[in-house]
């Protein structure tokens, strides 16, 4: 199994562009997030999904829009890219218990820089 | 608002010494999670903790949960070099959908 799959694995966009991040997961997991990784701040959540045709703000959602019209997949949007984007991103899945066996499953990452 | 502190956030260690990291958090939560992150990669799950007194252990890392004085400890035993890398705490969201809360995250560096 791939598990969770993100793409593209590295970006450079100029201020003001517009790109998709796609996240495909093959382990039918109901839940879908998308965080960024900042250096000294840890993960902050952006947004996430509980199943197909749903999307929810997270901690840091302003300049993102998300969609998850398929189970497996979670698209997060950035339409009009700011220096302060510049992050990497993860997407994350899991099932809708999480418990000593379940967690999360995390992609290997986007690396986003926004010139 | 559950907030999530991690410290120290730089630990630089000798190898074969022993060391804590600590994870406060705010308000209550049912589950802390552990996750090691290698530079340029991904994370990965190390431990969960679901109860008060928790502790689950591997190699030379323990992890422990205390859901009272809202706190986890991970324990590094004995460190080696292959131990370096970042470990992040992460406290569930009470109200669902399995949302996380992450530390700053430990950037341990063991050196000889």
């Amino acid at each position: 199994n791939a598990g969770v799959t993100q793409t593209p694995k590295f970006r450079v966009l100029k201020t003001g562009q517009s790109m998709t991040l796609l996240c495909a997961q093959d382990m039918n997991h109901e839940y879908m997030y998308w965080y960024r990784q900042d250096p000294g701040m840890g993960l902050r959540l952006i947004h996430y999904s509980v199943g197909e045709g749903t999307t929810a703000k997270g901690e840091v959602p302003d300049g993102y829009n998300v969609s998850r019209l398929k189970k497996q997949n979670f698209l997060l949007g950035l339409e009009s890219a700011a220096p302060s984007q510049t992050s990497v991103y993860f997407c994350a899945s899991s099932y809708p218990t999480l418990g000593a066996n379940y967690g999360y499953t995390f992609g290997s990452g986007t690396r986003l820089t926004v010139v | 608002e559950l907030k999530v502190e991690q410290n120290p956030l730089f630990l630089s260690m000798q190898e074969g010494k022993n060391y804590t990291i600590y994870c406060n958090y705010s308000t209550t939560s049912d589950r802390l999670y552990w996750y090691r992150q290698d530079p340029g990669k991904s994370l990965e799950s190390l431990f969960v903790l679901l109860s008060n007194g928790a502790v689950k252990q591997e190699g030379r890392l323990m992890a422990s949960l205390d859901t009272k004085a809202r706190l986890s400890t991970l324990h590094i035993t004995a460190a080696v070099h292959d131990l370096s890398a970042t470990y992040f705490c992460a406290v569930g969201y009470s109200g669902g959908y399995n949302k996380l809360i992450f530390g700053a995250g430990t950037r341990l560096a063991v050196h000889p």
